[in-house]
């Protein structure tokens, strides 16, 4: 069965240090890959997607996303958090097979402390 | 900025009540869908569209039911709430000749009492 993990409920992360919140996937063929971001009481923004070419890919507010395809993930990533960036993060897997439905992850808590 | 819609943002009601959650977005996209989130907790698909008159339930089960009679417009209808439908239900949209990217709406917040 196709699915998407995030293997984390929670990460924590002291403000200015690096974070990483974790994904990684089971689809078939070669899937697109999405992050998206949930602000207190908002909806879900799109961060940044990976579709093909370079490995690193940039999106919004200084984050960006690793790929590698021979290990299924899609790590989000950001250099220097800020307490701004706390919030929920989903990874999203849109298959290229099965009728094309994305599949979201069960989300991770971001927590960065001042 | 995506440019969709839902309406209202909050709603209580009593049990036993008709209710439709309404979704518009002016981007053209074909595939629309709607997601119920208990706050702070994960996605769970209710109904998709790939276009108009093609509607799908999915993967959690819902007593909701949805119509795409328009492209920009996918209600949800909920023919007699009941206290367990309270949740948020978050309306998107994706362009299926891209990469569909799906732009989400603010949601609505329902509670039914």
């Amino acid at each position: 069965a196709q699915s998407v993990a995030q293997p984390e409920d929670q990460v924590n992360v002291a403000e200015g240090n690096p974070l990483t919140v974790k994904c990684t996937y089971s689809v078939s063929g070669n899937p697109y890959l999405f992050w998206y971001v949930q602000y207190p009481n908002r909806g879900l923004q799109f961060l940044l997607k990976y579709i093909t070419g370079d490995n690193l890919v940039k999106g919004s507010y200084g984050f960006e996303a690793e790929f590698n395809k021979s290990q299924t993930s899609f790590h989000l990533k950001k250099p220097s958090a800020l307490v701004s960036d706390s919030a929920l993060y989903f990874c999203a897997v849109r298959p290229y097979t099965g009728g094309f439905k994305t599949i979201f992850g069960a989300g991770t808590r971001l927590f960065v402390k001042a | 900025e995506a440019d969709i819609y839902q309406t209202p943002r909050y709603l209580v009601i009593g049990t036993g009540k008709k209710i439709t959650l309404e979704c518009s977005q002016t981007m053209g996209h074909d595939k629309m869908y709607w997601y119920q989130q208990d706050p702070g907790m994960e996605l769970h698909l209710i109904h998709y569209s790939y276009g108009v008159n093609s509607t799908e339930k999915g993967d959690l089960s819902s007593e909701s039911t949805v119509s795409r009679i328009r492209t920009e417009h996918f209600p949800l209808t909920l023919e007699s709430a009941r206290p367990s439908h309270t949740s948020q239900y978050l309306c998107a949209s994706s362009d299926s000749s891209t990469t569909d990217t799906q732009y989400f709406g603010p949601g609505t917040r329902l509670t039914v009492l």
